[in-house]
C-alpha cells in the first residue's frame, strides 16, 4: 500500500516561530503536493512539486515556502507563523497523469497546526 | 477561477436511507475523481470516472459522470454508519483550473445516525 507519512499530527507555535512540516511517500511518487483544509473553503493547494528540486506556487502560496531536496521527501516551511495560518495541512503525492495513471492522490494523515 | 459545487454541504440521515450528493460545474472536465475524508483522517480515493455517462458501482456507492462531463453524483444506497465522512469530488480540467489542473469542491459532510 502506498503511504504518505506526515512527521506532526498536531502542532501548537507561537506567531513569529519557524515551522517545518515534513512530509515522506514510499510509492516513488514524482508529484508532491501541500493543500490546506479549512472549513467552509475545502483543499486549497499551497505548492506542488514535480520532480526533486522543483517547486511550483499552488493558489495560495503567500506565507509558505517548500523543500524537495529527495524525490520520497517534500517539506512546507512556514518562515513566520501567523494565526491566520492555523489549518490542517494535508500532504499528497501522486504519480504523472497518463497511461495507466489517473492523477489520483495519496494523502497523509494531516497536520493540524494551531497558530497562537 | 472554475469552480466545482457540492451540494448539499450537510446531510444527517438514518441508517438505511438513500442518499443523493452531486458535484456541478460550468467547466468540462477531463476526469473527476470521489474522495472520502474521515475524521482526523485524509482523503481516500473512492473513484475516478473518465467518459461522459459512465456509471461506476463500488458495493452501495453508485457514480456518474454527466453527459457533457460537467457534473457529478454520488448515490448511497440503504446508507450506514460507516459511510459517516466528508465526501470530496475533484476535477481534473482540459485547460486550466487549479495550478496543478485539479479542482475541488468544498465537500458535503455525511452523518448516518444509527
Amino acid at each position: 500500500d502506498v503511504k504518505v507519512t506526515q512527521s506532526s499530527r498536531y502542532l501548537v507555535k507561537r506567531t513569529g516561530e519557524k515551522v517545518f512540516l515534513e512530509c515522506v511517500q514510499d510509492m516513488d511518487h514524482e508529484n508532491m503536493f501541500w493543500y490546506r483544509q479549512d472549513p467552509g473553503l475545502g483543499l486549497r493547494l499551497i505548492y506542488f512539486s514535480y520532480d526533486v528540486k522543483m517547486k511550483e506556487k499552488g493558489d495560495i502560496p503567500e506565507g509558505y515556502s517548500v523543500s524537495r531536496e529527495k524525490k520520497e521527501r517534500f517539506s512546507l516551511i512556514l518562515e513566520s507563523a501567523s494565526t491566520n495560518q492555523t489549518s490542517m495541512y494535508l500532504c499528497a503525492s501522486s504519480f504523472p497523469r497518463g497511461g495507466r495513471h489517473t492523477g489520483e492522490l495519496f494523502f497523509g494523515e494531516g497536520s493540524r497546526l494551531t497558530v497562537l | 477561477t472554475q469552480l466545482l459545487e457540492q451540494s448539499p454541504q450537510f446531510l444527517s440521515i438514518q441508517e438505511g436511507e438513500n442518499l443523493t450528493v452531486y458535484c456541478n460545474s460550468s467547466s468540462v472536465f477531463s476526469s473527476l475523481q470521489w474522495y472520502r475524508q474521515e475524521p482526523g483522517e485524509g482523503p481516500v480515493l473512492l473513484v475516478t470516472v473518465v467518459t461522459g455517462g459512465e456509471v461506476k458501482k463500488l458495493k452501495r456507492l453508485t457514480f456518474q459522470f454527466g453527459d457533457a462531463r460537467k457534473d457529478s453524483s454520488l448515490h448511497i444506497t440503504a446508507a450506514q454508519p460507516g459511510d459517516t465522512g466528508l465526501y470530496l469530488c475533484a476535477g481534473r480540467h482540459i485547460v486550466g483550473g487549479g495550478a496543478d489542473g485539479l479542482t475541488f469542491g468544498k465537500g458535503t459532510h455525511l452523518i448516518i445516525q444509527p
